[in-house]
């Protein structure tokens, strides 16, 4: 079936530096999509989210970018700090029949060094 | 109040064991959700609940019984597990079941013996 999957699973960033978490999208359908970072033993956590009608959107450190054309998107982190070392998943909401789905992405990784 | 809580945290059953998991909100939302988590994996969406009925089951065994008894309450009842059941069992709420945003408890941690 369609699915949402990232380009890579670990991505190790200096502390200060900018990160770019990537993540590819195969369902043309979806017309929502929201980025989650997970620590540790909690839960997934909102951090941006975007709708198919936009391209770009800005949150504080954090922006989501969105390219249609080729279904890609990202995640961009200013001034990465320790604090966001976690998993980070991109996840598509697309309507069905039965009703809207959250779909995951496979998670990348984001560690943060000092 | 912006949390999504369930309870327990961990939780160690044994196969023949009957428990069940629970999940509470009072954000107002409409539309509730179980995801399934195993180690270094996405959520897999189990259940999707919408204004208090089941709108999606996707192809959960019978050994898991969603039960939504009011638009701010959603359990998981637990019957005759395996072992490869044990995993991280997340609730989740939004607005509705449209296009906004899904907030996440913290999971209770399953382990089938």
């Amino acid at each position: 079936g369609e699915s949402v999957g990232l380009h890579l699973p670990t991505l190790s960033v200096q502390e200060g530096d900018n990160s770019i978490i990537n993540c590819a999208y195969s369902n043309s359908a979806s017309d929502y999509f929201i980025w989650y970072k997970q620590e540790s033993g909690k839960g997934p956590q909102f951090i941006i989210d975007i709708r198919s009608n936009m391209d770009k959107r800005q949150g504080q450190r954090v922006t989501v970018l969105l390219n249609k054309t080729v279904k890609h998107l990202s995640l961009q982190i200013a001034a990465t700090q320790p604090g966001d070392s976690a998993v980070y998943f991109c996840a598509e909401n697309s309507p069905n029949n039965a009703g809207n789905m959250l779909t995951f992405g496979g998670g990348t990784r984001l560690m943060v060094k000092p | 109040d912006t949390e999504v809580t369930q309870t327990p945290k961990h939780l160690v059953m044994g196969m023949t064991n009957k428990k069940s998991l629970k999940c509470e909100q009072h954000m107002g939302h409409r539309a509730m959700y179980w995801y399934k988590q195993k180690a270094k994996k996405p959520p897999e969406l189990m259940f999707v609940y919408s204004y208090e009925k089941l709108s999606i089951n996707e192809s959960v065994p019978s050994r898991f019984s969603p039960e939504c008894p009011n638009s701010s309450l959603l359990n998981l009842h637990l019957h005759a597990l395996q072992p490869e059941d044990s995993a991280l069992y997340l609730c989740a709420s939004s607005h509705d079941a449209g296009n906004t945003e899904a907030f996440f408890g913290q999971g209770t941690r399953l382990t089938v013996v």
